[in-house]
Parts: C-alpha cells; sequence; structure tokens
C-alpha cells in the first residue's frame, strides 16, 4: 500500500533558524496536504498542493511539491516558539478510493 | 459554527470490554473519517464514512467498527479491547469526500488497563 515517510522525526532549533521537514511517497500522489499539531491539540490543516512543482507560502512558511509529485516540504523561516509542534504531510494517490495517508510527522522544538 | 464535537474526551476501560466513541462533524459536513494516533505509529486511518456508508477502511481488525447516521454524527466501536488499543482516536469531517481540507476534533483518550 501507499506509503509516506517523514524526516526527520524531530528537529530542534534555537529561535530565528529555519527549518525544513521532507516528505517521500511510495507512489505518485494526486494531492498533498500540511497539518500542524501543538502539543497536547489536534491536528490543524495547513495547506493543499495539488500541482506538480507547485509552491505556496503562508507568512514564513514555504510548501513545495515536487515536480514528480511523490515528495514535498515545509521549511519555515525565522522560527519562533509559536512554530512549536508536530508538522505531519499527508497524501492521496487519486482514484475514486480517496484515502489520505499521514507521514509519522516531525516534531519541532524552539529553544527561546 | 461549531466545530467537530468529540465525545468522550477521556476514557479508561479494562482489557476485554468494548467502548463506542461518537463524532458530531461540522454542520453541513458529510464525510468523517476516524484515526488512531499513537507515538510510535503517528496517525493510522481506521475508516471514512459519507452518506452514512463506509467508503474506505484501513489496515485494522474487525474489532474496530463504525457507522454514521443520517445527521452525519458517527460512531465508532471498539470489541474486545486490547492493550494496544490505547491511544487518541481523532475524527476529522469534512464537507465532500476527495481532496477536502479536514477539520480535527480534540479527539477521545483511550486508555486499557
Amino acid at each position: 500500500g501507499q506509503q509516506v515517510m517523514q524526516i526527520p522525526q524531530y528537529q530542534h532549533v534555537q529561535e530565528g533558524e529555519d527549518f525544513t521537514t521532507y516528505c517521500n511517497s511510495s507512489t505518485t500522489l494526486s494531492n498533498i496536504q500540511w497539518y500542524k499539531q501543538r502539543p497536547g491539540g489536534h491536528p490543524v490543516f495547513l495547506i493543499q498542493l495539488v500541482k506538480s512543482g507547485e509552491v505556496k507560502k503562508q507568512k514564513r512558511l514555504t510548501f513545495q511539491f515536487g515536480e514528480a509529485k511523490k515528495n514535498s516540504s515545509l521549511h519555515i523561516t525565522a522560527t519562533q516558539t509559536t512554530d512549536v509542534g508536530t508538522y505531519f504531510c499527508a497524501g492521496d494517490s487519486g482514484g475514486s478510493n480517496y484515502k489520505l495517508t499521514f507521514g509519522k510527522g516531525t516534531l519541532l522544538t524552539v529553544n527561546p | 459554527k461549531a466545530g467537530v464535537t468529540q465525545t468522550p474526551r477521556y476514557l479508561i476501560k479494562t482489557r476485554g470490554q468494548q467502548v463506542t466513541l461518537s463524532c458530531s462533524p461540522i454542520s453541513g459536513h458529510r464525510s468523517v473519517s476516524w484515526y488512531q494516533q499513537t507515538p510510535g505509529q503517528g496517525l493510522q486511518f481506521l475508516f471514512e464514512y459519507f452518506s452514512e456508508t463506509q467508503r474506505n477502511k484501513g489496515n485494522f481488525p474487525g474489532r474496530f467498527s463504525g457507522r454514521q447516521f443520517s445527521n452525519s454524527r458517527s460512531e465508532m466501536n471498539v470489541s474486545t479491547l486490547e492493550l494496544g488499543d490505547s491511544a487518541l482516536y481523532l475524527c476529522a469531517s469534512s464537507l465532500e469526500r476527495g481532496r477536502e481540507k479536514l477539520f480535527f476534533g480534540s479527539g477521545t483518550q483511550l486508555s486499557v488497563l
């Protein structure tokens, strides 16, 4: 079945440093979504990418979808303590049997 | 609009018991998905319901079941609980099926002793 892998599993940064998490799928994806889960909270939708090579920005966050639609990345510029949490990517392979498969997430901690 | 509501918030059960978790989606949302979250395995898909029909199922044993009612509210049931069923169970709703962003509830934290 479809597998979605994320690296790194953990990342600790100093406030102000940049952060990147990578997502790789074993199959070509129809779309990829990113979610953030704060400690003790629930996942919250950040963004969806559907086009090959797509790049979207949300303030300090930049999301990319690979040309082959098998990988994606989330980059945060100049991290802040409010960025702490686990970032999940989730992809689906398309078709009528729609199912989002989540990566295991990257836990980001920020030292103030 | 109220968000996705899950009840109960916390649950403690013993091995062999059964449990029912409830999820009320955002008003107007017709698709409800369930996920199991554990520290080691991340978010694992259990099943998805749309228009009262199970549309998709993850790789979980038959002890895990669910249903959806005509008002889109959903329940999931786990029978013959095992220690390994201890997890955070998250419900997510979306407007329709496919390529829709998911809105998650706060989850039900199940502990099996």
